[in-house]
Parts: structure tokens; sequence; C-alpha cells
């Protein structure tokens, strides 16, 4: 099985550069997935990390460590609709690839 | 183009009745996903299917779930004798087919199913 996990909130001052830890223990690993959830829509993907070592895209950077079971989402230049709950996703060996989450990090970035 | 739909929206049901949430994904994406995502919890596994089959039924909470997808799109899930603790977020997610590349899931916007 797979066992995730995030911090529960995170505060940040728009502007600033945040950075979102994540933590697994699996069985079987393919790739790690960050996605972002505003409240009351669907996730939609931030990245995918599968090899280690950081990868950049515009404002949203992701980095793993599969080593050591670590992997963050850094976000630069906060704006206020960065407000949102980051969700950590760990891809399964097996067949079906399903993604298992962890609870996710409501970050709420303050003007 | 479109992207994953879901209906209902919302589905207010009483305990005991059947429901049936259906999923149009995108348009040739072979490999389906079912998820549910309980209030302040993350999103949970449901199953997975490649074209028509499902040859992941583990995340299933109990037999009183099942899905069917046909023609190799539109997926339904089905919940019988709805109980409260079935009430969730049911979210639906296709990819390409796995194995070619295409490594995200895209998410429908969810079903939200209140069982009183």
């Amino acid at each position: 099985g797979q066992n995730i996990d995030q911090p529960t909130e995170m505060t940040a001052t728009e502007g600033a550069i945040v950075q979102i830890n994540c933590t697994y223990q699996t069985s079987g690993f393919n790739g790690l997935f960050w996605y972002q959830q505003h409240a009351g829509e669907a996730p939609t993907f931030l990245s995918y990390n599968v090899l280690d070592g950081l990868e950049e895209k515009g404002r949203f950077s992701s980095f793993l460590s599969r080593s050591k079971g670590y992997s963050y989402l850094l976000l630069k230049e906060l704006q206020m609709k960065d407000s949102a709950s980051y969700l950590c996703a760990v891809r399964d060996s097996g067949s079906a690839r399903q993604l298992t989450f962890g609870s996710g990090t409501q970050l709420t970035v303050l003007p | 183009g479109a992207g994953v739909s879901q209906s209902p929206s919302n589905k207010v049901t009483e305990k005991g009745k059947d429901v049936e949430l259906r999923c149009d994904p995108i348009s040739g994406h072979t490999a389906l996903y079912w998820y549910r995502q309980s209030l302040g919890q993350g999103l949970e596994f449901l199953i997975y299917f490649q074209g028509n089959s499902a040859p992941d039924k583990s995340g299933l909470p109990s037999d009183r779930f099942s899905a069917e997808r046909t023609g190799g799109s539109v997926s339904t899930l089905t919940i019988q004798r709805t109980q409260q603790e079935d009430s969730a977020v049911y979210l639906c997610a296709s990819s390409r087919p796995v194995g070619e590349g295409g490594q995200e899931q895209y998410f429908g916007p969810g079903t939200r199913l209140t069982v009183t």
C-alpha cells in the first residue's frame, strides 16, 4: 500500500515563495504527481516527477528524491489565485497505475 | 476540446435508495478511473477501466458498489442501498492508454452525493 503525508494547512503572503512538502512510503512507485484543487472544483494537473531532481514549469517547480521518499512543490511569486488545496499523489507500479493521494495542503495566500 | 464531464453535478438521495453516476471521458482516452473524496479527506481510488474491462476492482468499498463502461467511453458508477457514509464527491478521471505516455489524469468536476 501507499502512505502519503503532507501538511494540512499553510499560509503565505502574495509575492512570496512557499514550499509544500510531501513524504511517502510505498510498496510500488511509478511517479509522483502534484495537483491543484480549488474549492468545489476538479483537481488540475500541475507536475509529474519520476526521476530524482527538479522539474520547473513557470512559477511552479517540483522536486523528487526517491531514496528519501520525499517531494516538494515550490510556488514562486505567489498570487491570490494560488489559494487552493495542493494534492500530492503517488502512482502505483501495478497495471492500473491508479493514483494514491495525500489529504492535501490547503494554501491560503494573504494580501 | 471537451474535458471530462460528469452528471449529475449534485445528487441528494434517501438512505436505502440506489443511485447511478455517469462519466464521459475525454475522447480517445481509454483509461478511466473513479475516485471519491470525502469531506476533508484525500481522494480514494475506487476502480479503473482499460477500455471496457475493469482489471482492478480492489478499491470498491463494498459489494453495493459496481461500475461498468460501454463502448470504451461512458462509464456509470452504481451504488445500491445507499448509506450515509457514502456521502462524498465522486470524481472521474481519464488518461491516455496506460503505457502510451500522457502521464496525467484529467479529472471531471465530480458528482456531490448526499445521502440523507
